[in-house]
This record gives C-alpha cells, sequence and structure tokens, in this order.
C-alpha cells in the first residue's frame, strides 16, 4: 500500500543553521502539507501547499520556513536558522481531495 | 479562539470492552472533524473524518459522532482489543481570518490489556 515518507528519521543541528526536512508524498496526491509536534504538546498545523504554491499557514510559519517542490516527488520543509524551541517531531502529510490525510511517521528534529 | 479537548486524557481497559472516547470543540464553524490514532514514536493514521454537514462515519469497529451544534465528537470502538492501544486525536479544519487551520487536541492514551 502506497504511503508518505519522511527523511531523515532524526535530524540533529546546532542553533542558526539551516535545516531541510524532506518528504515523499503519496504518488497522484495533490495536497500537501507540514504539521510539528513538539513534545508533550499537540500536533500543530504548519502549511498546506497546492498547484505549486502555498494554499493556507498558520501563525506559525513565518519567514523562518518556506516549502518547496522541487520535482514531482518531493515536498520539503526548510528552516533557514534554526532555534532551540524548533525542536519538535515533523510530520508531512498527502491527500488526494484535500480532505482525509495520510501522514508520513515524522522527522525528530533536535536543535543544540 | 478555537479550543479542542479530549477526555479522558487516558483510559485503561480489559480486553473486550466497549468505549467511547470524547472530543469538544468551542467554536462550532468547523469544515470537518478527524479522527486519527498516533502510535509511539509514529506518525498520525487517520481513522474517520466526518464532514460538517454528516452526523457519523463508520469503519469496522470505529464510529464517530459529530454533534456541532453542541460541540462534540465521540469515538465509539467496539470490542475493544491490545491492538487498540495508541493515542487517539481529534482534529477539527476551520477557517478564520482567511486561513483553514487544522486544530488538534492533546489526544487520549488508550491501553487496551489482554
Amino acid at each position: 500500500e502506497p504511503e508518505v515518507t519522511q527523511t531523515p528519521s532524526h535530524q540533529v543541528t546546532q542553533m542558526g543553521q539551516e535545516v531541510i526536512l524532506r518528504c515523499v508524498p503519496i504518488s497522484n496526491h495533490l495536497y500537501f502539507y507540514w504539521y510539528r509536534q513538539i513534545l508533550g504538546q499537540k500536533v500543530e498545523f504548519l502549511v498546506s501547499f497546492y498547484n505549486n504554491e502555498i494554499s493556507e499557514k498558520s501563525e506559525i510559519f513565518d519567514d523562518q520556513f518556506s516549502v518547496e517542490r522541487p520535482d514531482g516527488s518531493n515536498f520539503t520543509l526548510k528552516i533557514r536558522s534554526t532555534k532551540l524551541e524548533d525542536s519538535a517531531m515533523y510530520f508531512c502529510a498527502s491527500s488526494p481531495s484535500g480532505y482525509e490525510q495520510y501522514f508520513g511517521p515524522g522527522t525528530r528534529l533536535t536543535v543544540t | 479562539k478555537q479550543e479542542v479537548t479530549q477526555i479522558p486524557a487516558a483510559l485503561s481497559v480489559p480486553e473486550g470492552e466497549n468505549l467511547v472516547l470524547n472530543c469538544s470543540f468551542t467554536d462550532s464553524a468547523i469544515y470537518n472533524l478527524q479522527w486519527f490514532r498516533q502510535d509511539p514514536g509514529k506518525g498520525l493514521t487517520s481513522l474517520l473524518l466526518i464532514q460538517s454537514s454528516q452526523r457519523e462515519q463508520t469503519s469496522g469497529r470505529l464510529n464517530a459522532s459529530l454533534d456541532k451544534s453542541s460541540g462534540r465528537s465521540t469515538l465509539y470502538i467496539a470490542a475493544s482489543q491490545p491492538g487498540d492501544s495508541a493515542t487517539y486525536l481529534c482534529a477539527v479544519r476551520q477557517r478564520t481570518s482567511g486561513t483553514y487551520k487544522y486544530i488538534f487536541g492533546t489526544g487520549t492514551r488508550l491501553k487496551v490489556l489482554a
């Protein structure tokens, strides 16, 4: 069964460094999403992407964040200058219709 | 501001019991509500999605209901099994200030004892 994949599973970076989290959505899905979950807290919506542009974003998704679909299969989340508070589990999701979403296993980002 | 609350925070039941998980939200202007399952260290698995115009959805042993006017949804699990042990999250999709938001509850940690 097709599934969303994410790499790496764990990323450790130093404060101020740029990181790129990668996701491969399910083939033929059209809607793509990023969420994050700080340890012990709720899952938070970051951004959704459709037709090669951001369609929705939350207050969390500030200028430090960007998303890109560099080719037909990858969907990336870039954090330009990481902060300690960016440490979290980042989940990618995709959807064929914009309603039901299929999530990847997540990337654990640790900023030291 | 939309707040999504899930009660109880944790639940432990013997195998075979039927159980109900609760989700409440403060703003009834939602587009849909989705129930997810999260296993430790893993991603989210979508269980059921209820559109705002629907009252319930069923999938196997799971049944989810939605009462928008009272701001409540329940997830009913029939004949629980140890494999059902996980954290169950509900999330509402809402539009505010021109931006759609997906707002999650804090979850209910379920443990089904063999």
